[in-house]
């Protein structure tokens, strides 16, 4: 079946470090793969996206590449921010047949001034 | 609506009532998924429902739980005798047939239950 592993939290940086937040997949198929967001309080937001190989998904400065040969999806930002703190899911969907998404566990970061 | 809608935004219960937990999706979605989040953890998949086909009931955790979806739009999750443990945010997503491949899914903000 589908399985998504993300790093475990919280992490912890220092405002305006680089932020580099591990995913790896397995999946059926060619899975469409996703960087979700969750900030205080609030329901998941879509942060950025991948439908094939190689593709480069990015949004408010975070990006993720698409790594069919490993197997994963890894987030990445070059200075973060206070207001990146935030639970950070990983998610895919395979085209197999299920209509849902698998998501990974979420990482906590949190980025201290 | 522009965007999923969940109510109440948080609800406080006393162990043993029952509560109903209500998602209005987006126009036009025809997926609608719940997800429980418990302090602390990931998503945990309870009930999907698409169009007129039977529900995917997979993930309830038990049969205290229980999830309507009306005329193929607003769906009730209503969880009977609640228990302490019931005491997550409950989240409600919606996706056209097509959109979780290309667009993922689109979250509500959630209903924070608490049974004290």
């Amino acid at each position: 079946g589908n399985s998504v592993t993300q790093m475990e939290g919280p992490v912890t940086l220092s405002e305006e470090a680089f932020l580099t937040i591990n995913c790896t997949y397995t999946a059926t198929g060619y899975p469409s793969l996703f960087w979700y967001v969750q900030y205080p309080g609030e329901g998941l937001q879509l942060l950025l996206k991948a439908t094939k190989a190689d593709d480069k998904g990015s949004n408010k400065g975070f990006e993720a590449t698409y790594r069919k040969e490993t197997t994963s999806f890894h987030l990445e930002k070059g200075s973060v921010q206070v207001s990146d703190s935030a639970v950070y899911f990983c998610a895919l969907h395979s085209g197999g047949g299920a209509d849902g998404l698998t998501f990974g566990k979420g990482t906590h970061l949190i980025i201290q001034p | 609506g522009a965007g999923v809608s969940q109510s109440p935004s948080n609800k406080v219960t006393e162990k043993g009532k029952d509560v109903e937990l209500r998602c209005d999706p987006i126009s036009g979605h025809t997926a609608l998924y719940w997800y429980r989040q418990s302090l602390g953890q990931g998503l945990e998949f309870l009930i999907y429902f698409q169009g007129n086909s039977a529900p995917d009931k997979s993930g309830l955790p038990s049969d205290r739980f229980s999830a309507e979806r009306t005329g193929g739009s607003v769906s009730t999750l209503t969880i009977q005798r609640t228990q302490q443990e019931d005491s997550a945010v409950y989240l409600c997503a919606s996706s056209t047939r097509q959109g979780p491949r290309a667009y993922g899914y689109t979250f509500g903000s959630g209903t924070r239950l608490t049974v004290v």
